[in-house]
């Protein structure tokens, strides 16, 4: 079992800011992912965050637009840079200890952008 | 492409009674789990449950489970004796033994029980 602390819990931005959004576990993870939910939509992949690398981002997501950061095994971070309308959305941090497993989701940012 | 696929965008049942949930997915490969997570209007996702599909016996959970039927690719939610609290959006979600535990949902279907 993962308890995924997700900050913060929603922010209204203006256009062209950024903002980061961490993902703190309360226990060491093997895989974290964040993932993107538009208004009345599924969940899509952003990127797989990769511990002390680079992460390995989704067709139609890039670095500069998402930059993320792993530091270690229990904490991520995903920034929404230069954002505009089309960025609002619920952003879902999701975790996972072995493969084949469930995954864990922490409670999502609802970000809303003017 | 590996897809998900939900057919019913909404679906309603009255409590205490049983409802099927759709869900059909293509994929190429052998290996691979399948997953239900629902999602109330906290935006919490929470498994509801999962299957394996080298295994041939179909998951259950208490009052959910599943139809797991590979050659069709196909793996509905029955949900039995629904409850008020089952009123959520489900998602139906798969991940291959090489995606590395990345995640593909489906569309989603919203489930409302009623009183």
């Amino acid at each position: 079992s993962a308890v995924i602390s997700q900050k913060p819990s929603r922010d209204i931005c203006q256009r062209g800011t950024s903002l980061t959004i961490q993902c703190q576990v309360d226990s060491q993870v093997t895989m974290m992912f964040w993932y993107r939910q538009q208004p009345g939509q599924s969940l899509t992949l952003i990127a797989t965050a990769n511990q002390g690398s680079e992460a390995t981002y989704e067709s139609g997501f890039v670095i500069d637009k998402f930059p993320i950061s792993r530091p270690n095994l229990t904490f991520s971070t995903l920034t929404v840079s230069n954002m505009s309308p089309e960025d609002s959305s619920i952003y879902l941090c999701s975790v996972g200890f072995l493969r084949g497993e469930k995954l864990f989701f922490g409670s999502g940012t609802q970000l809303s952008v003017l | 492409a590996q897809t998900v696929t939900q057919s019913q965008p909404e679906m309603s049942v009255q409590e205490a009674e049983t409802v099927t949930l759709s869900c059909t997915y293509d994929t190429s490969e052998s290996n691979y789990y399948l997953f239900w997570y629902k999602q109330p209007p906290s935006r919490q996702m929470i498994l509801v449950i999962r299957q394996e599909a080298y295994k041939q016996q179909n998951a259950t959970e208490n009052r959910f489970s599943v139809n797991f039927q590979k050659a069709a690719k196909s793996f509905s939610l029955k949900i039995s004796d629904s409850q008020l609290g089952d009123t959520a959006m489900y998602f139906c979600a798969f991940m291959t033994e090489t995606s590395g535990s990345r995640l593909t949902f489906g569309e989603g279907t919203q489930l409302t029980v009623n009183p």
